[in-house]
């Protein structure tokens, strides 16, 4: 079935330190995977996404980066501010192509 | 602006009241998609349509309808509300494949 697991589920870290998230999938056929950050009280904005022809992708101070052949995915934030402080989704094309499959989140808190 | 529009924003009802939450986009996306979302928990796919005059149904579809009569607009309804429904609504919309979800602002309902 198509399945996406995200950990972990909450994670500290201090201002200036990196972060990672990690997610793995199920469906062989996703080939595209966005991750979304979700501040207290707001919408899901999409901040970084990949597709399944390349390994990584680099937007200043995220990245993600793509492991098929293990199906499993990587979101790296680094020099941490506060201001980072979320809730951050991943996510995985599924279902053909028609929809996306979410993980269940990963709750960011950077200390100062 | 080209954007996705939820109404209402809040939404208070009695139990046993039937309720359609709005939803528009001005994108002209043709895939659209309902979530149910306890703040900061996980994304739960409720409806979903391909284009005008396509609908499918989700993880949670059983006690709601949905009908997508024109590209722009996705209204949700429930016809019968319950406690249980007391939850946080996000529409969003993506142009086709391997493109991420805009999501509108959300309708939060509290059924009492």
């Amino acid at each position: 079935g198509e399945n996406v697991e995200q950990h972990p589920s909450t994670l500290s870290v201090q201002e200036g330190d990196s972060a990672v998230i990690k997610c793995t999938y199920s469906d062989s056929a996703s080939n595209y995977f966005p991750w979304y950050k979700q501040e207290l009280g707001k919408r899901p904005q999409l901040i970084i996404d990949i597709r399944s022809n390349v390994g990584e992708k680099k937007d200043q101070r995220i990245a993600v980066t793509l492991n098929k052949t293990a199906k499993h995915f990587s979101l790296h934030i680094t020099e941490t501010q506060p201001e980072d402080s979320a809730v951050y989704f991943c996510a995985a094309l599924t279902g053909g192509g028609n929809k996306l499959t979410f993980g269940t989140g990963t709750q960011l808190k950077v200390e100062l | 602006e080209a954007d996705i529009y939820q109404t209402p924003r809040y939404l208070v009802i009695g139990t046993g009241k039937k309720i359609t939450l709005e939803c528009s986009q001005t994108m002209g996306h043709d895939k659209m998609y309902w979530y149910q979302q306890d703040p900061g928990m996980e994304l739960h796919l409720i409806h979903y349509s391909y284009g005008v005059n396509s609908t499918e149904k989700g993880d949670l579809s059983s006690e709601s309808t949905v009908s997508r009569i024109r590209t722009e607009h996705f209204p949700l309804t429930l016809e019968s509300a319950r406690p249980s429904h007391t939850s946080q609504y996000l529409c969003a919309s993506r142009p086709g494949q391997d493109y991420g979800y805009t999501f509108g602002s959300g309708t939060r309902l509290t059924v009492v």
